[in-house]
C-alpha cells in the first residue's frame, strides 16, 4: 500500500511549452503530497507541495493539481525553461507523530529543448 | 542560507569493511533522516531520527546498520560489514518540528563497494 507510481518516466518539452507530470498513490494515510527537483550531482531539494484541504496550489509558475478521490497529483510547469531541466519526484508522506518519512516515485527526467 | 552537509561526497570500500557516512543537519533542526538511491533507481527511506532514538526504519535497515548523534551537530550513518549492493547515493535530511513540512536534503555521499 505503500507504492507511488509516476510518469511519465521522461519527458522533453519545448521551451514556453507546459510540463506536466503525474503521480499515483495507493496509501489513503497520505496527508502531504510534495514535489522535489533534483539537479545532477545534488541532493532533492523541495519545489512545491500541498496538503490535501485544497485541490490546487500555485508559486509562480509551478502548480499542484491534487484528485483525492482518484488518489493522484500532478506537476504543472507552465512557460517551461532549459533551467528547469532536472529530475522530479513527488514524494507523499503521511503524519506519523511527527516522522514524516517521504515516499518516493520513480523519477521524471525532464528536458527542456530551446 | 543554512543546508545539510555530507561527508565525504565519494566514498569507495572493500566489501566487508565499516563505513561511516557523516552529516551535518541545519542547526535548529529536530528530526533527521537517511535516504538512499541505487543508480537509476528511486530514493528509499532507511531510517528516521528524533530526540537521540529511531522513530522509524525501513526493512532496509538491517542489523548492519546504524544511526547515531554523537555530538550535538552531526549526525552519522554505520555500515558494519559493507555488501556489493550497498553501493549507492545516501542522502541526509533533516526537519526543524513537527509543525513544519520541508525536509532539506543533503548532497548526498556516493559510496562504491568493490
Amino acid at each position: 500500500q505503500q507504492q507511488v507510481k509516476q510518469s511519465p518516466q521522461s519527458l522533453i518539452v519545448q521551451k514556453g511549452g507546459i510540463s506536466i507530470i503525474n503521480c499515483a498513490y495507493e496509501n489513503t494515510a497520505f496527508d502531504y503530497f510534495p514535489w522535489y527537483q533534483q539537479f545532477p550531482g545534488k541532493g532533492p531539494a523541495l519545489l512545491i507541495a500541498i496538503r490535501p484541504d485544497v485541490s490546487e496550489k500555485k508559486e509562480g509558475r509551478f502548480t499542484i493539481s491534487f484528485n483525492k478521490s482518484a488518489k493522484q497529483f500532478s506537476l504543472h510547469i507552465m512557460d517551461s525553461q532549459p533551467g528547469d531541466s532536472a529530475t522530479y519526484f513527488c514524494a507523499p508522506s503521511s503524519s506519523n507523530f511527527g516522522n514524516e518519512k517521504l515516499t518516493f516515485g520513480t523519477g521524471t527526467r525532464l528536458t527542456i529543448i530551446p | 542560507e543554512p543546508e545539510v552537509t555530507q561527508t565525504p561526497s565519494h566514498q569507495v570500500t572493500q566489501m566487508g569493511q565499516e563505513v561511516i557516512l557523516r552529516c551535518v543537519p541545519i542547526s535548529n533542526h529536530l528530526y533527521f533522516y537517511w535516504y538512499r538511491q541505487i543508480l537509476g533507481q528511486k530514493v528509499e527511506f532507511l531510517v528516521s531520527f528524533y530526540n537521540n532514538e529511531i522513530s522509524e526504519k525501513s526493512e532496509i535497515f538491517d542489523d548492519q546498520f546504524s544511526v547515531e548523534r554523537p555530538d550535538g551537530s552531526n549526525f552519522t550513518l554505520k555500515i558494519r560489514s559493507t555488501k556489493l549492493e550497498d553501493s549507492a547515493m545516501y542522502f541526509c535530511a533533516s526537519r526543524r518540528s513537527p509543525v513544519t513540512d520541508t525536509q532539506y536534503f543533503g548532497p548526498g555521499t556516493r559510496l562504491t563497494v568493490l
